[in-house]
Order: C-alpha cells, then structure tokens, then sequence
C-alpha cells in the first residue's frame, strides 16, 4: 500500500531558529517528491518538486532532501520567521497512475516571537 | 484565469441539502482533482479527471458524492443530502503535461 508519513506532527520553534522536518514513503513506482507549505485557510502551495535523481533543493531558506534508496526526505527550515507557521505536507507522486498524488499528513509549525 | 478557482469560497447549509461545488481549473490542464480535508486532518483524495478518460472514483465516501467535469474545463463535486460529518474544506488542484500541481484556496463547507 503506498503511504507517505511525515514527523513530527506538530513543532513549536523560537523565531530565528533551524527545523528539520522529516517524511518517509513507501510509494512504488516513484515520480516524484514535493513539499508544499498550507497557510491556515489557504489551498496548499507548492515549495520544492524532486525527482529520483535529485538528492537536494534549494528554495530560498528551505531546502529539501531526498534519498531515493531509504525512501526518506526532509525538508529543512533556515532562520525561521514567523510567516513560516503553517502545515507542511509531504506529497509523493506515482509513476503512471490514476490517484497520483499520495499525501503525508503533514506537520504543524508554530514558530514564536 | 493565472491559478486555480474555487467557488464559493465558504458555504454554510443545512443538514439535508444539496451542495455544489465548482472549480475552474487552469487553462490547458488536462488533470484534476478533488480532495477533502476535514479540520486539523490530512487530505483525503475523492475524485480524479484525466483528460476525457473515465474518473478515478474511488475516494468518493459515498454515493451522496458526485463529481462532473466536460473536457478539459471547468469541474463541479455535488454532494447530495449532506451531513454533519460532510463538514470540511473542499480543494481542487489541477495539473498539466510536465507541469506542476496547482492547488486552489478552497472551498470550506460547513453543515449545520
């Protein structure tokens, strides 16, 4: 069964402080890996999109990582500011299917002043 | 439209009614799809519209929940008799060849 979990389920950091957040899948055959960021309220959007070959992306303070052969990434937090509260989702694509999309079930960042 | 349109943005009915939801996807994605996420819950896929082949209907909880889509345009999720646990947010996300899934605000349903 293709799965995706993601940890921590919540993490409450200070402002200006790093975080890494992890996801693990068990999804076959792999597409591709994203991260999105989901603002209370809001539709999710996305942050990084990593293929099988790719072990690392930037994007501004985050950045993910990928290992294809553990079937772990995580996604690592900079310097963080209080806009970064949010949910983290962890999103896995499989090759050649009709539900393509399977979703961790993210991970709630509260980042205080 | 630059991104993905839902509408409405909220909805409250009562308990018994009929709902439906609409998403404008963007121009030229041939791929979209339905989910739901009930409050502090993951998403949960309903319905998924490729092109002009049959949807992937398996995510539909029940048979109350009905999902159209003409082509390659605009999607509407019904759902008929709605219940209290059909409270949730409603998000359409579309996608194209090569192209990345783009997600829309949402639709937050609220049945009293």
């Amino acid at each position: 069964k293709n799965q995706v979990e993601q940890s921590p389920q919540s993490l409450i950091i200070l402002e200006g402080k790093n975080c890494t957040l992890q996801c693990n899948y068990t999804v076959s055959p792999f597409s591709n890996l994203r991260w999105y960021k989901q603002d209370t309220g809001r539709g999710p959007v996305s942050l990084t999109i990593m293929t099988f070959s790719e072990n690392t992306k930037s994007n501004g303070r985050y950045t993910a990582t990928l290992d294809a052969d553990t079937k772990q990434s995580s996604l690592h937090i900079t310097a963080s500011q209080l806009s970064d509260s949010a949910s983290y989702i962890c999103v896995v694509s499989v090759n050649n299917a009709g539900n393509m999309l399977t979703f961790g079930g993210g991970t709630r960042l509260m980042v205080k002043p | 439209g630059a991104g993905v349109s839902q509408s409405p943005s909220n909805k409250v009915t009562e308990k018994g009614k009929d709902v439906e939801l609409r998403c404008d996807p963007i121009s030229g994605h041939t791929a979209l799809y339905w989910y739901r996420q009930r409050l502090g819950q993951g998403l949960e896929f309903l319905i998924y519209f490729q092109g002009n082949s049959a949807p992937d209907k398996s995510g539909l909880p029940s048979d109350r929940f009905s999902a159209e889509r003409t082509g390659e345009s605009v999607s509407t999720l019904t759902i008929q008799r709605t219940q209290q646990e059909d409270s949730a947010v409603y998000l359409c996300a579309s996608s194209g060849r090569g192209r990345g899934y783009t997600f829309g605000s949402g639709t937050r349903l609220t049945v009293v």
